[in-house]
């Protein structure tokens, strides 16, 4: 089945440094989103992309769908005590101009953020 | 205020017992999605559910079971025959008008001994 890798599995980063973290596929997805899950909490949707190359920005957060559609990245700039957690890719194929919305996940990367 | 609501937060049950988790939403979503989170790993799918009466499953249905008769519900249990059942689980909805953006509620931890 599509998986997801997503790097690096953890980041220990003081407040004020800016946050980059990516997530490769050997398959093309059609769309690409990023969610943020506290602990104990469900996840929550912090970026959507659509289109190959596509750059959206959501506060101090960015995040790029790749060229390839193989790939997605995020940043984090200026990072702020809140901003630990854990970032989760998550990559969709619409096989067929249908899609009944399936989600492969990235493992998650935990960001730890030192005052 | 629209969401997804999970009860409970906590559920403790014995080996051998099957277990119903709730997940209700009234974000008015035509798709509702079960996912199970284990420790250092992604989410991984249980079951979906598309429309009402109709339900599909996921990449690992195995010992899990669901039902959909109303559009804003759709719990799920944990059977007898689910090897490993303690996990996080995750209920998610989808609005048909989003090819893709899921909103989770805040999740059911289930613990069994």
């Amino acid at each position: 089945g599509q998986q997801l890798n997503q790097s690096p599995q953890s980041m220990f980063i003081q407040e004020g440094e800016d946050v980059s973290m990516n997530c490769t596929s050997s398959s093309i997805f059609n769309t690409w989103l990023w969610y943020k899950q506290d602990p104990g909490e469900g996840p929550v949707l912090l970026i959507a992309l659509y289109k190959a190359g596509e750059l959206t920005s959501n506060g101090r957060l960015t995040a790029q769908f790749g060229i390839t559609r193989k790939d997605s990245f995020l940043n984090i700039s200026a990072s702020i005590p809140s901003d630990v957690g854990i970032y989760f890719c998550a990559g969709q194929v619409n096989a067929g101009g249908t899609s009944y919305g399936k989600l492969t996940f990235g493992q998650g990367t935990i960001l730890t953020v030192h005052p | 205020d629209g969401g997804i609501t999970q009860s409970p937060k906590y559920l403790f049950r014995k080996e051998g017992q099957n277990v119903t988790l709730s997940c209700e939403q009234n974000l008015n979503h035509d798709a509702m999605y079960w996912y199970r989170q284990d420790p250092g790993q992604g989410l991984r799918l249980i079951y979906y559910s598309q429309i009402v009466n109709d339900f599909q499953k996921g990449d690992i249905a195995e010992g899990y079971s669901v039902s959909r008769e109303k559009k804003e519900s759709f719990p799920l249990t944990v059977t007898s025959a689910q090897k490993n059942p303690t996990a996080f689980y995750l209920c998610a909805s989808k609005s048909g008008a989003s090819p893709a953006e899921q909103y989770f509620g805040p999740g059911t931890r289930l613990t069994v001994t």
